[in-house]
């Protein structure tokens, strides 16, 4: 079935120890995202690709970098994790942009779960 | 920016309750999305609407546009509907705005 992976489903990193999360995709979709997720809150835009275009969202801290090598896959890096840096990372795509007649759905993949200690 | 507001917050139903969720918006869209999330666990997209009516299974989601409000419906509950629904909503950006979730607990 077409899906989005995200690998590993837990990872434990030592404060300030480099990190990489990592989602794939079977589906081809244009546009991937990554959301940070803390406990009770709603999910929270890091940034999205669209295509290779990358879009920063504003107060996302410069900690967190990412990188798509191609259609099917995209990482999430963080150069130095603190203590508020755990969280659940959830990976998304979505086929095309949202917007006007065309709208498109999301798929979500089931999330890596960060603790950092 | 788009306020989404979901209530209840939490819900205890007994098994075969029908539920409902509801959700409003304050800025006209082109989509909402209804989400599901298990304890620690990833995001299931259950519905995308964009006007009426969906049905999937015993879920059924409805929007109405005029008034920016949609609800969530489970009908014949089951404990493994417990999860957080999440409505969230996407209008003319990438970016989905989200509503902060109604905890749903199904007893037996």
């Amino acid at each position: 079935d077409a899906m989005v992976i995200q690998n590993p489903r837990y990872q434990v990193t030592q404060f300030g120890k480099p990190v990489t999360l990592s989602c794939s995709q079977t589906l081809n979709h244009n546009v991937m995202y990554w959301y940070q997720q803390k406990s009770s809150q709603a999910p929270k835009l890091l940034f999205h690709y669209y295509d290779k275009d990358f879009n920063n969202e504003a107060d996302t801290p410069d900690n967190f970098q990412s990188r798509r090598p191609n259609t099917s896959f995209c990482f999430l890096d963080i150069r130095s994790p603190g203590l508020g840096d755990a969280a659940m990372y959830l990976c998304a795509t979505s086929r095309d942009r949202v917007g006007g007649a065309r709208n498109y759905g999301y798929t979500f993949g089931s999330g890596t779960r960060l603790t950092v200690v | 920016k788009n306020e989404v507001e979901q209530s209840p917050q939490n819900l205890t139903a007994q098994e075969g309750e029908f539920i409902t969720i509801n959700c409003s918006y304050s800025v006209g869209i082109s989509a909402l999305h209804w989400l599901q999330q298990h304890p620690g666990g990833g995001i299931v997209s259950l519905f995308m609407l964009s006007s009426g009516k969906k049905k999937h299974g015993r879920l059924i989601a409805t929007i109405n546009i005029q008034e920016k409000h949609s609800s969530l419906h489970i009908t014949a509950s089951h404990p493994r509907d417990s999860a957080v629904y999440i409505c969230a909503v996407g209008g003319g950006s990438e970016k989905l705005v989200f509503g902060k979730g109604t905890k749903l607990t199904v007893n037996p």
